[in-house]
């Protein structure tokens, strides 16, 4: 069956300019996460949405980050006034339950 | 402050023999352990995992062991195959508290020929 998926694959973007990535995530999942990977690092936590709400938003670095997923199922994640500290790969994640979670291949976001 | 450690970045072991990845973590709510593989250009996909009540978990070639008193935990894969090269992510979750998974830095993993 049809896994995580997320576009763009790729993006460059200026410093200071707004960008959105979006996450389809498996059908049925009701929990959808966000983590970013820098290099050489493992995935980090940024927001956790069940159903349609942000159930746990604790991660997300400051306030130029946002994410939505207005109808419980795609969900976008906004960065506004990009830096060059924000590129990294950002991944997207769903699960059926309070365990497994699975991996789209994520959006490698390059700020220049 | 790391609260999942991978202190190898790298391993290489021989094919056939058994490949023993590490992992330990300073949390004492975390109460599930999972380890997830990924290739390049891949998201990491999900390998095997263990609930804090057991101390082994098997799947195959894959055996995780957890060793609570130490916060230690390792996963072995025996034989080790060509396939087996990857980056290894070590994670925890407190699912008695919140659906966060806390991954570690990776270990990357070479088979050799």
């Amino acid at each position: 069956g049809a896994g995580v998926s997320q576009t763009p694959s790729n993006k460059v973007t200026e410093k200071g300019k707004y960008v959105e990535l979006r996450c389809d995530p498996i059908s049925g999942h009701t929990a959808l996460y966000w983590y970013r990977q820098s290099l050489g690092q493992g995935p980090e936590f940024l927001i956790y949405f069940q159903g349609t709400g942000a159930a746990d938003d604790s991660g997300l670095p400051n306030d130029r980050f946002f994410a939505v997923r207005p109808e419980g199922s795609v969900s976008t994640l906004k960065i506004q006034r990009t830096e060059r500290g924000d590129s990294a790969v950002y991944l997207c994640a769903s699960s059926p339950s309070r365990d497994t979670q699975y991996f789209g291949p994520g959006t490698r976001l390059t700020v220049l | 402050d790391q609260q999942v450690k991978q202190n190898s970045p790298s391993l290489s072991v021989q094919e056939g023999r058994i490949s023993i990845l590490n992992c330990d973590y300073t949390n004492s709510m975390f109460d599930y352990f999972l380890w997830y593989k990924k290739y390049p250009a891949e998201g990491p996909t999900f390998l095997i995992s263990i609930s804090s009540i057991k101390d082994k978990n098997e799947d195959g070639r894959f055996t995780v062991f957890l060793n609570k008193s130490a916060k230690h935990l390792s996963l072995h894969i025996v034989p080790s195959q060509p396939g087996d090269s990857a980056v290894y992510f070590c994670a925890a979750s407190a699912l008695s508290r919140d659906d966060k998974i806390i991954f570690g830095k990776g270990t990357r993993l070479h088979i050799l020929p």
